[in-house]
């Protein structure tokens, strides 16, 4: 089962605008991550948001959570060259212990 | 350094014959989890484990096993491979299951 889903599939921007991607779930959830990969590598850890926080920060990056949505945004501002990769969210499952991640947001920044 | 480091990175192999896919961490994480990345499809977790000798299927686990008898190694076993199985594959551990992930740099599998 796909628990978060991200929006839109692919987004292309100006160097210099801002990004924002969104990523759904459908289940109660103890914590929500991003994750970004470039081009068939390993995954990195970006931001991790708790199911009672609503806002987080890290340098560029902006997460929102909306529990009674059941949703998140990953805002990333000032995008650069070097931003240009894929982006997923992660879940957890508060019935097991599964992480569930989602399809991915391929971002392309143009120069 | 703090590592997640995965063997073999490339792997090319035949339908039926049993392969052997390591991964180690030297975190003293004591989650670990492994996923196949196909295009499209985002990651989808094999299998998890929450400590030494805990062990549970994700979503994909049919044609996969695990073991976990030391807290610091999760091989994935591939029993009789099939084409369907190839794929990109990246082992992953954390903390728990409520801390961010560090993934290994991958291994693709092609099953011929």
């Amino acid at each position: 089962s796909q628990q978060g889903e991200e929006d839109p599939q692919a987004l292309s921007i100006q160097e210099g605008e801002n990004a924002t991607m969104n990523c759904s779930y459908k289940t109660s959830i103890n914590n929500l991550q991003w994750y970004r990969q470039n081009s068939g590598r390993g995954l990195v850890h970006l931001i991790l948001i708790r199911s009672n926080e609503r806002e987080k920060h890290s340098g560029r990056l902006r997460v929102t959570l909306d529990t009674s949505k059941k949703s998140s945004s990953l805002l990333i501002t000032a995008s650069r060259a070097a931003d240009t990769a894929s982006y997923f969210c992660a879940t957890d499952e508060n019935r097991d212990d599964k992480i569930i991640f989602g399809k991915g947001t391929r971002l392309h920044i143009l120069p | 350094e703090a590592q997640v480091t995965q063997n073999p990175r490339y792997l090319i192999t035949v339908t039926g014959k049993k392969l052997t896919v390591t991964c180690s961490q030297n975190m003293n994480h004591e989650y670990m989890s492994w996923y196949r990345q196909d295009p499209g499809l985002g990651l989808r977790q094999i299998y998890y484990s929450m400590n030494v000798e805990v062990t549970d299927k994700g979503d994909v686990p049919e044609g996969y096993k695990v073991s976990r008898k030391e807290k610091r190694n999760f091989p994935l076993i591939l029993e009789s491979p099939s084409p369907n199985q190839t794929s990109l594959y990246f082992c992953a551990s954390s903390l728990d299951l409520y801390n961010e992930q560090f993934f290994g740099p991958g291994t693709r599998l092609t099953v011929l």
